[in-house]
């Protein structure tokens, strides 16, 4: 069974830094391309960024580029996400998502809230 | 960046009838276009890939269809358990935008 485990969520102050973590299980993990997507409390699906199976390509939203960094270890199964110098306006919760066409499985998602 | 829209923002239908989505690129983006429905406190599930193509397990009331840059998604019979958020995303260009998404209540 394909499953996408999230951690690393949370609150933090404005300027702070937050790592998400995604644990991948029951495919082939190193073959995938993955995916961050977001959605702040009452709105839509923001696309974060991208990263392709063996890390040659990250692409980031306008929006985090800059202050976000995507990684991933293969050999962990594992998909990050560093979020430094936060802002408000990052509060959501976020998704990690396998991409095949579309973003076919999807973890369960991890809250982060922006407060001081 | 490819901006993309959807119509209506929101619907109100009745079960066993029949819905219809759309969805506009900016610019064109051939057939690279998903489709995801969404209910409350849950991930978003991949309904259709490149622009028609039906994910394995999703049933087939659900169709899409178009290329370049206007998309439809369309249940053809709409059920209890349709009723959600429905979104497109774009996957042509590098920044895989979502659409603002469409609402579909009882």
């Amino acid at each position: 069974e394909v499953q996408l485990v999230q951690s690393g969520g949370g609150l933090i102050q404005p300027g702070g830094s937050l790592r998400l973590s995604c644990a991948a299980s029951g495919f082939t993990f190193s073959i995938y391309d993955m995916n961050w997507v977001r959605q702040a409390p009452g709105k839509g699906l923001e696309w974060v960024s991208y990263i392709s199976s063996s890390s040659t390509m990250m692409y980031y939203a306008d929006s985090v580029k800059g202050r976000f960094t995507i990684s991933r270890d293969n050999a962990k199964k594992s998909l990050y996400l560093q979020m430094d110098n936060l802002r408000a306006e990052d509060t959501a919760v976020y998704y990690c998502a396998r991409s095949l066409g579309g973003s076919d499985y999807w973890g369960q998602g991890t809250l982060v809230t922006v407060s001081s | 960046d490819i901006q993309m829209t959807q119509s209506p923002s929101s619907l109100s239908a009745s079960v066993g009838g029949r819905v219809t989505i759309t969805c506009r690129a900016s610019q064109s983006i051939t057939t690279y276009l998903n489709w995801y429905q969404q209910k409350p406190g849950k991930a978003p599930k991949l309904l259709i890939y490149a622009a028609s193509t039906l994910q394995s397990g999703v049933p087939s009331r659900f169709s899409g269809s178009g290329s370049g840059t206007d998309f439809t998604l369309t249940i053809s019979s709409l059920q209890p358990e349709d009723f959600a958020t429905y979104y497109c995303q774009q996957s042509y260009s590098t920044l895989f935008t979502f659409g603002p998404g469409t609402k579909v209540d009882l």
